[in-house]
């Protein structure tokens, strides 16, 4: 099915370790982006791409790399994960950005839940 | 930059009776306005979204919600809830090219 998928589901990190949240889609989106949803927070954005090799920072980018080589991957990067990053987080994606009807419909991968110790 | 502040943080209702969750925005432009659900354990997915024209969205599963620009509204509701209605619902707002802003969310949970 076309969708979005997010690995690991779970993941369990030290302080001061590092790792990759993979998110990949098959609709060929232009658009997509990594949220962490933290409780009586909502989703916050942290960055997000609208075409390969373009990336920029959301609302809260500090802690996080991306970067987006081909149309399909979307890697988030903790280079040295902290208590603070502890939280459920999110890919997205959209057709494109801009005004067209519809063009801001998010289609969300399942999520990935990290904790850090 | 466009901000959402939505009401309740928590809402418990018995089934069939009727609900609305209420979503306030801000933004100094046009705006998108979305509502997406989640279940437990799953992504969000889209309710509904007012992009223009009719100021009463119709959205899956019975839900609907009204644009009100005068008091920078956009609740949602839903006549006869389920208990497969007991999710998070989140409100969100999209301004021009800038990115979707959402909502604290509200768990709305259908008692029998």
């Amino acid at each position: 099915n076309a969708g979005v998928t997010q690995t690991p589901k779970f993941q369990v990190l030290k302080t001061g370790q590092s790792m990759t949240l993979q998110c990949a889609q098959d609709m060929n989106h232009e658009y997509m982006s990594w949220y962490r949803q933290d409780p009586g927070m909502g989703l916050r954005l942290i960055h997000y791409s609208v075409g390969a090799g373009i990336t920029d920072q959301g609302e809260v980018p500090n802690g996080y790399n991306v970067s987006r080589s081909t149309t399909e991957d979307f890697p988030l990067r903790l280079l040295s994960a902290a208590p603070s990053q502890t939280s459920v987080y999110f890919c997205a994606s959209s057709y494109e950005r801009g005004w067209r009807a519809g063009a801001n419909v998010l289609t969300f991968g399942a999520g990935s839940r990290l904790t850090v110790l | 930059a466009q901000s959402v502040t939505q009401l309740d943080s928590q809402v418990p209702v018995f089934e069939e009776a009727p609900v609305e969750l209420r979503c306030n925005y801000s933004s100094s432009v046009s705006v998108y306005l979305f509502w997406y659900v989640q279940y437990p354990n799953q992504g969000l997915q889209l309710l509904l979204k007012y992009l223009s024209g009719s100021t009463l969205v119709k959205g899956i599963n019975g839900f609907e919600a009204e644009f009100n620009k005068s008091q920078t509204s956009f609740h949602l509701r839903k006549p006869s809830v389920h208990i497969s209605d007991t999710a998070e619902y989140f409100c969100a707002v999209s301004e021009g090219d800038n990115d979707m802003r959402f909502g604290a969310g509200t768990r709305l949970t259908v008692k029998p």
